[in-house]
């Protein structure tokens, strides 16, 4: 079975600062691999998500995404935090013509002013 | 266009009751997927309808149940509530499942349910 592991629960950086939130999949094929931001209240928004076309991925809000296939990796990243970017991140992923997603447990970012 | 609409938004139930929870996807979308988050489980997957049937089914106890429509609205509903049931319900909805889709799923808010 498919999962998706998030490492760090909680992140905190500082206002400024590079963001790195962490995600790794296990899957001998690579799947659709998604970020998500869930803000408090809301439901899910799709920042980016990776369909095999470019293992660079630019999404919203100034994020962005690598592929790396041998280290079954997919990290979030945003060169300079903004207060706004405070919210919970997920990575997912769903294999090919399954529209199950398999979430990873989440990471907290807290934007230290 | 509009987006995933679930209602109601916030619900409180008490133990034994069921609860009927409806959510309608963007328009075109005529896959609905249903997730339950909770603070200590995280997200989990629950089912998935496409054209009235049912396609994918997570590792859930019977009493969780749901259908769609033929304008591809879609209900769940939750029998004999538990304490444990208290959750954030989301809706997702994609244009079409299967084959080599890579649409990404649309989250609506989500139910909150709260089982006293």
């Amino acid at each position: 079975a498919q999962s998706v592991t998030q490492l760090g629960s909680h992140v905190s950086v500082s206002e400024g600062a590079l963001v790195l939130l962490r995600c790794n999949y296990s899957s001998s094929v690579p799947p659709y691999l998604f970020w998500y931001v869930q803000y408090p209240n809301q439901g899910l928004q799709l920042l980016l998500k990776y369909t095999s076309a470019a293992t660079l991925v630019k999404g919203i809000n100034g994020f962005e995404a690598e592929f790396k296939k041998s280290e079954t990796s997919f990290h979030l990243t945003k060169p300079s935090a903004h207060m706004s970017d405070a919210a919970e991140y997920f990575c997912a992923a769903r294999p090919f013509g399954n529209e199950k997603l398999t979430f990873g447990t989440g990471t907290r970012l807290t934007i230290i002013p | 266009k509009a987006g995933v609409t679930q209602t109601p938004r916030y619900l409180i139930k008490t133990r034994g009751q069921q609860v009927t929870l409806s959510c309608s996807p963007i328009s075109g979308h005529r896959s609905v997927s249903w997730y339950q988050q909770t603070p200590g489980q995280g997200l989990q997957f629950l089912f998935e309808y496409f054209s009235e049937t049912q396609r994918n089914k997570g590792n859930f106890p019977g009493r969780f149940s749901g259908r769609q429509f033929s304008n591809s609205r879609s209900e769940m509903n939750v029998s004999t509530l538990e304490l444990g049931d208290s959750a954030l319900y989301l809706c997702a909805s994609v244009v079409a499942p299967g084959g080599s889709s890579t649409g990404e799923l649309f989250f609506g808010e989500g139910s909150r349910l709260t089982v006293l």
